[in-house]
């Protein structure tokens, strides 16, 4: 069962403009969300995290927003550049203070276009 | 400290063969995990450890998975008997407790079971 979801394999915009990354859940005891990017032939780097208790973070160009009723969160990033290009991956755990194992969604291509 | 390392990069092996991977965690975290990433994936969890204590295991790490972290220190991860399902992308990641930040990822070792 795919408790993490990400339904758009790819994304394309263009420079300067907003970059939108979507991502579903489907069990209510998420309570701490978080984003990382990953370039070719390197490990995923952390980007961007919220708690349950928030409904918005932001850091800089990321803002990730957190509907907890719809089970939706999603990733802004204003203005996007060519250097954002990557893959997206969106991750969920439950349970603060456990094990810290995350449940990560399929990920989203995105393309910035110069 | 340059981060998570990974050993080897890059391995390719015949099936029924058995394989070791070696991973060095950021020297202050005590926790480590292992994840295996297949294309058009997210990282799936397999193991983690907290110091030595190896402490949950996924039910992907079947009988043929075996992992370790002596002293705390570094882990290996050994497939015995490879199967060419084992074909993936095997990823190490650490973090201390405080959950904040999310975990540092290794490069990764990608394995090739031919």
């Amino acid at each position: 069962d795919q408790q993490v979801k990400q339904n758009s394999p790819s994304l394309s915009v263009q420079e300067g403009r907003i970059s939108i990354l979507n991502c579903d859940y489907t069990n209510s005891m998420f309570d701490y969300f978080l984003w990382y990017k990953k370039y070719p032939a390197e490990g995923p780097t952390f980007l961007i995290s919220i708690s349950s208790i928030k409904d918005k973070n932001e850091d800089g160009r990321f803002t990730v927003f957190l509907n907890k009723s719809a089970k939706h969160l999603s990733l802004h990033i204003v203005p996007s550049q060519p250097g954002d290009s990557a893959v997206y991956f969106c991750a969920a755990s439950h349970g603060s203070g456990n094990t810290g194992k995350l449940i990560f969604g399929q990920g989203t291509t995105l393309q910035v276009k110069p | 400290d340059t981060g998570v390392s990974q050993d080897p990069r890059h391995k390719i092996t015949k099936r029924g063969q058995n394989v070791t991977f070696r991973c060095d965690p950021i020297s202050e975290h005590n926790r480590l995990y292992w994840y295996r990433q297949t294309l058009g994936q997210g990282p799936e969890f397999l193991t983690y450890f907290q110091n030595e204590a190896q402490l949950e295991k996924s039910r992907l790490l079947s009988d043929r998975f075996s992992a370790e972290r002596p002293k705390g220190s570094f882990s290996t991860l050994e497939i015995q008997r490879t199967e060419q399902g084992d074909s993936a992308m095997y990823l190490c990641a650490s973090r201390t407790t405080a959950f904040n930040y999310g975990y540092t990822f290794g490069s990764g070792t990608r394995l090739t079971v031919v």
